[in-house]
């Protein structure tokens, strides 16, 4: 089976604080993705990544970084943290882009 | 640009089936997803169809697919309290974008 697990459930942090969400994924996947996850939005998807140090924005890239240092690894980057960035990231990761698996999510604060 | 709707909604018996409905509007769509998220989980991927294929059954689920209209639809036969919760609707299109659906709330009723 598919895991991706991503390095906190919850999580809270202050204004202007640097937060860095981590994903890990066991399947040797070319595709990683970053959502967020709004009541009334659904998911929204940030930023992908299709190889090592390959990037693409998604549709809300703004106020958001990624790095993809190694291929399991995905790292999503708020840079200095704002209260409407409070809400449920949600990584995926994929092998050829279609099929995608869903890490358990990080519930994130911002206060 | 792609768009997928769902109604936000849906509640049934505990024992009865549940049809989740779905409409998408990328007619060259070539995968059709459901995920389902239970509370506070990620989403999990239920089933998909090929855009070439009418129906697919899978114990308890059917989809079905009506590519003129650009309808999709999931059946849970014999509903039970354990399929209470989001589910989605997805659609591939192509160059590793996958656009989902706000989702369905499925509410179970003992």
């Amino acid at each position: 089976d598919v895991k991706v697990t991503q390095s906190s459930r919850y999580l809270v942090k202050r204004t202007g604080e640097k937060v860095f969400l981590e994903c890990v994924q066991d399947m040797d996947h070319e595709n990683m993705f970053w959502y967020r996850q709004d009541p009334g939005l659904g998911l929204r998807l940030i930023y992908f990544s299709y190889d090592v140090k390959m990037k693409e924005k998604g549709d809300i890239p703004e106020g958001y970084s990624v790095s993809r240092e190694k291929k399991e690894r995905f790292s999503l980057i708020l840079e200095s943290a704002s209260t409407n960035q409070t809400s449920m990231y949600l990584c995926a990761s994929s092998l050829r882009g279609n099929e995608q698996y869903f890490g358990p999510g990080t519930r994130l604060t911002v206060t | 640009g792609e768009d997928v709707e769902q109604s936000l909604f849906l509640s049934v018996r505990e024992g009865d089936s549940s049809v989740i409905n779905c409409t998408y509007t990328d007619s060259s769509s070539t995968y059709l997803y459901w995920y389902k998220q239970e509370p506070g989980a990620g989403l999990q991927l239920l089933t998909y169809i090929f855009s070439n294929m009418d129906m697919k059954q899978d114990q308890r689920l059917t989809v079905l697919l009506n590519k003129k209209d650009k309808h999709l639809s999931l059946r849970i036969a014999d509903t039970q309290t354990g399929d209470s919760a989001i589910y989605f609707c997805a659609e591939y299109g192509g160059y590793q974008k996958v656009t989902f659906g706000i989702g369905t709330k499925l509410q179970v009723i003992p």
